[in-house]
């Protein structure tokens, strides 16, 4: 099956800093998508983008579907940014449409 | 929308018991998947329906575990019997018609299961 890998695993920022992970999967993709867990658990969903930019307050994601990459920016970080974040691709193949996800990064943002 | 709502929260139970979990999807979404997390395998798929109906139960672990849809509205994830194993997240989701023309996957907050 498709693989997802995701950069860095563990990330440790102080509060205004800015910060991009990334994610690599390993086969063309129908669906891509970032997610942010927050501490209790909670799994939102933040960018649909199987390719091009996207961008929403500080948040922004850039998918190069060419070259199976997608990038997450986070800038001026702040505490509530604390998690882990997800991507999760969608390759169609015989009919199924499993989003499988990445081990993910946790990012601690630190007042 | 009240969103995918999950019970219970928290479940613990002893080796051997029955578990029975439930997901009440977003109204009008006709996709409902069930996703386990773990510290060691992360997330993953475990089942997921479109319009009622079992599409892929390739993640399904083994035999003790089951997962129906009897309505719209309404799925159940069952594992009997259950063993130490088994304690994780569990996760419904469900997505509305028309996903791959953008529409996202809404997860609800989960249920937390310990198998003791």
């Amino acid at each position: 099956g498709i693989q997802v890998e995701q950069s860095p695993p563990d990330l440790i920022l102080q509060e205004g800093a800015n910060s991009t992970l990334r994610c690599n999967f390993s086969d063309s993709v129908n669906n891509l998508q970032w997610f942010h867990q927050n501490p209790w658990g909670q799994l939102i969903n933040l960018f649909y983008i199987p390719s091009g930019t996207k961008q929403n307050g500080r948040l922004s994601a850039t998918t190069v579907a060419t070259e199976r990459y997608s990038l997450l920016y986070i800038s001026s970080s702040q505490t509530t940014d604390s998690g882990v974040y997800f991507c999760a691709v969608v390759r169609l193949q015989g009919g199924s449409e499993k989003l499988v996800f990445g081990k993910g990064t946790k990012l601690t943002v630190n007042p | 929308d009240a969103g995918v709502i999950q019970s219970p929260r928290h479940e613990v139970t002893e080796m051997g018991q029955e578990v029975t979990l439930r997901c009440k999807p977003i109204s009008g979404h006709d996709y409902l998947f069930w996703y386990r997390q773990t510290m060691m395998r992360g997330l993953e798929l475990l089942i997921y329906f479109n319009n009622n109906v079992p599409i892929d139960d390739s993640g399904m672990p083994e035999d003790r575990f089951s997962a129906k849809m009897p309505n719209a509205s309404f799925s159940t994830l069952k594992i009997q019997p259950s063993e130490p194993r088994d304690s994780a997240v569990y996760f419904c989701a469900s997505s509305p018609p028309g996903r791959h023309s953008g529409n996202t996957i809404y997860f609800g907050e989960g249920s937390w299961l310990t198998v003791v």
